[in-house]
């Protein structure tokens, strides 16, 4: 069965300093890789996804996430971070031909003034 | 366009009682899952459907009930209410054409006691 981990539960940063939100996902041989962003009290919104080909994904909000087969890795990245990314980041695989999306336990981003 | 559509928001349970959290898409798509949002667990899936009158069970179904009469409607039943099933409760649905990933509901807070 899939599995994903997300390395940091916590991750503390200053605004305008850049962020990498770390995922790993058990190895298959075809998977969908996503990254979502919870505001609190809210439901999940999809910030990037990838599918196949170009393994650099870029999303909303400036954000970007590298996909690295070898490494079963699709780390999250922003270079400069506002205070409104604020918020729980969750990293979600599907195998190919399931439905069964299998998230991470999240992350929660914290950025100070 | 609403999307994800559920209710109630809020809901509080005394332990034993029935209940059915509502669920409405009004984007056509032929996938809806139910997952349970529990602190430090990230989200979990509970039932998922791949069309009208096609439902399968996720990671978590024990306690749990779903059909899938038309397009646009996924209920979620509880049919005897636990303490342990205290959670958030997100709805989402997806297109049929490729794994685009899931649009999801705001959710339904539910607490039993």
């Amino acid at each position: 069965a899939q599995s994903v981990t997300q390395l940091d539960s916590q991750v503390p940063v200053f605004e305008e300093a850049p962020v990498e939100l770390r995922c790993n996902y058990s190895s298959s041989v075809s998977v969908y890789l996503f990254w979502y962003v919870q505001y609190p009290n809210q439901g999940l919104q999809l910030l990037l996804k990838y599918l196949s080909g170009s393994t650099l994904v870029k999303g909303i909000n400036g954000f970007e996430a590298e996909f690295n087969k070898s490494q079963t890795s699709f780390h999250l990245r922003k270079p400069s971070v506002h205070i409104s990314d604020t918020a729980e980041y969750f990293c979600a695989v599907v195998q190919g031909g399931s439905e069964k999306l299998v998230f991470g336990k999240g992350t929660k981003l914290t950025v100070n003034p | 366009n609403a999307g994800v559509t559920q209710t109630p928001k809020f809901q509080v349970l005394k332990t034993g009682q029935s209940m059915t959290l509502q669920c409405a898409q009004d984007m056509n798509h032929e996938y809806m899952s139910w997952y349970r949002q529990d602190p430090g667990m990230g989200l979990r899936l509970i039932h998922y459907s791949v069309g009208a009158g096609i439902t399968d069970q996720g990671e978590v179904p024990n306690g749990y009930n779903v059909s899938r009469s038309t397009t646009e409607d996924f209920p979620l039943r509880l049919l005897s209410a636990a303490p342990s099933q205290t959670s958030v409760y997100f709805c989402a649905s997806r297109e049929g054409d490729r794994f685009y990933g899931y649009t999801f509901g705001s959710g339904t807070r539910l607490t039993v006691v």
